[in-house]
């Protein structure tokens, strides 16, 4: 099957710093991406659907600002976190859509101290 | 706007026993429907879906799910549950009219006995 793969894995940073992680569609080409962040033991929750060459949209909630997403080809998408707090820190995961099925990355848990 | 249910938060299993895990949507179009599996430590993992045709649908390790829409459910369905089926479960529906964006359920933590 399709494989997305998300870099790096894991990442601490000190607070007010930013983070940029990437997500790759390995063995085909994606025009839609999507960033998910989950806490611990909870769901995933929708942050922002990325498209390929235009602007992001995010859901309700999520500040623009602070979660810079950029879908610079058809095969990568990153998603920078600027100035960090400790109540960014989560589970990152991206997905990518090939064709009518959507794949997942490994995801990228953040840490903030 | 779409959302998705999922009433159990955490169901206890003995090996052998058989599942039932619930799954409630509400939207009043077109839908498509997942059901995920993400194993202590792993990544999410797709174990079947729905996107026309036979409601009962058949997906990887013993896996069902069936299409209710007068219902708005899809619940997941094993007869036999093993040790290894030990993980997080999630429904997620996708509305045709949504841009593609999955929209996820709380989960359910499933735990097998030995």
């Amino acid at each position: 099957g399709a494989v997305v793969s998300q870099h790096p894995s894991w990442v601490i940073c000190k607070s007010g710093t930013s983070v940029k992680i990437e997500c790759r569609s390995l063995d085909f080409q994606a025009t839609t991406m999507f960033w998910y962040r989950q806490f611990p033991k909870q769901s995933l929750m929708l942050m922002a659907t990325s498209n390929e060459g235009s602007k992001a949209t995010y859901e309700q909630g999520v500040e623009k600002d602070k979660f810079l997403i950029n879908h610079a080809s058809l095969t990568l998408s990153t998603l920078t976190v600027t100035s960090a707090h400790p109540e960014d820190s989560s589970f990152y995961i991206c997905s990518a859509r090939g064709g009518v099925e959507q794949y997942f990355g490994p995801g990228t848990r953040l840490t903030v101290t | 706007a779409q959302s998705v249910s999922q009433h159990n938060h955490h169901v206890i299993l003995s090996e052998a026993a058989s599942l039932e895990l619930g799954c409630n949507y509400s939207y009043g179009g077109t839908v498509n429907l997942f059901w995920y599996v993400q194993y202590p430590g792993q990544h999410l993992q797709l174990l079947l879906k729905y996107f026309s045709g036979d409601p009962l649908v058949k997906g990887i390790k013993g896996f069902e799910a069936e299409f209710i829409k007068s219902k708005f459910s899809f619940n997941l369905r094993k007869p036999s549950v093993q040790w290894s089926d030990t993980a997080e479960y999630f429904c997620a529906v996708n509305a045709d009219s949504s841009a593609s964006k999955i929209i996820f359920g709380s989960g359910t933590r499933l735990s097998i006995r030995p």
